[in-house]
């Protein structure tokens, strides 16, 4: 159940930001998007969620278009440790599936 | 806190025997639970996921089951393993906060 597009790969220079995007052109009203990131060998990790107001934690900052079709997932200053695959997700909150696709392989080069 | 262990962290199991592995979440009642795997190189793909104690939803026909004998316990098996069936295994639970914490995982080899 593709939901969401993302590109298949890009590449970061170490200490640029890193701008992630995904589209969800088919997104309802009630669903959110949500980004996890994968570290090789390592289970998912949460990175932060947003239904339509843009969003800035710790991680990252999320910036979701008005018609919200489509958002960016931006990591301020890349390090070498943020190389890993990156997964964009809508779902309502509601909806206990959680499903992921085949998510953006970022590679950050110092 | 919150928190999710997983166990074992690697297995390597021959063609045709059992499979255990077991899940527990601390910190949290009446988690959503999960099972995913992932082939190597591939996608998260979800197997099971559970609402509450007894309550299984498969995702795929498959060699495997699962269980929820208690609220924070979730259990991956199979009776006899395939070669297909080598992966990494992972649990995951979401609460009111919806969103998801995984375990370090199970890589599981079959031989």
């Amino acid at each position: 159940d593709a939901k969401t597009t993302q590109p298949t790969s890009m590449d970061c220079a170490e200490g640029r930001a890193a701008n992630l995007p995904c589209n969800h052109s088919t997104i309802s009203g009630n669903e959110y998007v949500y980004w996890y990131r994968q570290i090789h060998s390592q289970g998912p990790q949460y990175i932060i969620h947003g239904l339509k107001n843009n969003e800035t934690n710790e991680m990252a900052s999320l910036i979701i278009t008005e018609d919200r079709k489509s958002s960016t997932l931006i990591l301020p200053h890349a390090t070498l440790r943020d190389t890993a695959v990156y997964y964009c997700i809508v779902r309502v909150q509601s909806d206990y599936k959680l499903s992921f696709g085949a998510g953006t392989t970022v590679t950050v080069r110092a | 806190s919150q928190t999710i262990h997983q166990w074992p962290a690697t297995l390597v199991q021959p063609v045709g025997s059992p499979l255990s592995l077991e899940c527990t979440v601390e910190g949290t009642s009446n988690p959503n639970l999960y099972w995913y795997r992932q082939a190597a190189g591939r996608g998260l793909q979800l197997l099971f996921y559970s609402v509450g104690i007894g309550q299984i939803s498969s995702e795929v026909p498959q060699n495997l089951s699962a269980s929820r004998p208690q609220d924070r316990q979730f259990i991956l098996s199979s009776k006899k393993l395939l070669l297909s069936d080598s992966g990494f295994y992972l649990c995951a639970y979401s609460g009111g906060q919806a969103e998801a914490f995984f375990g370090q995982g199970t890589r599981l080899t079959v031989v």
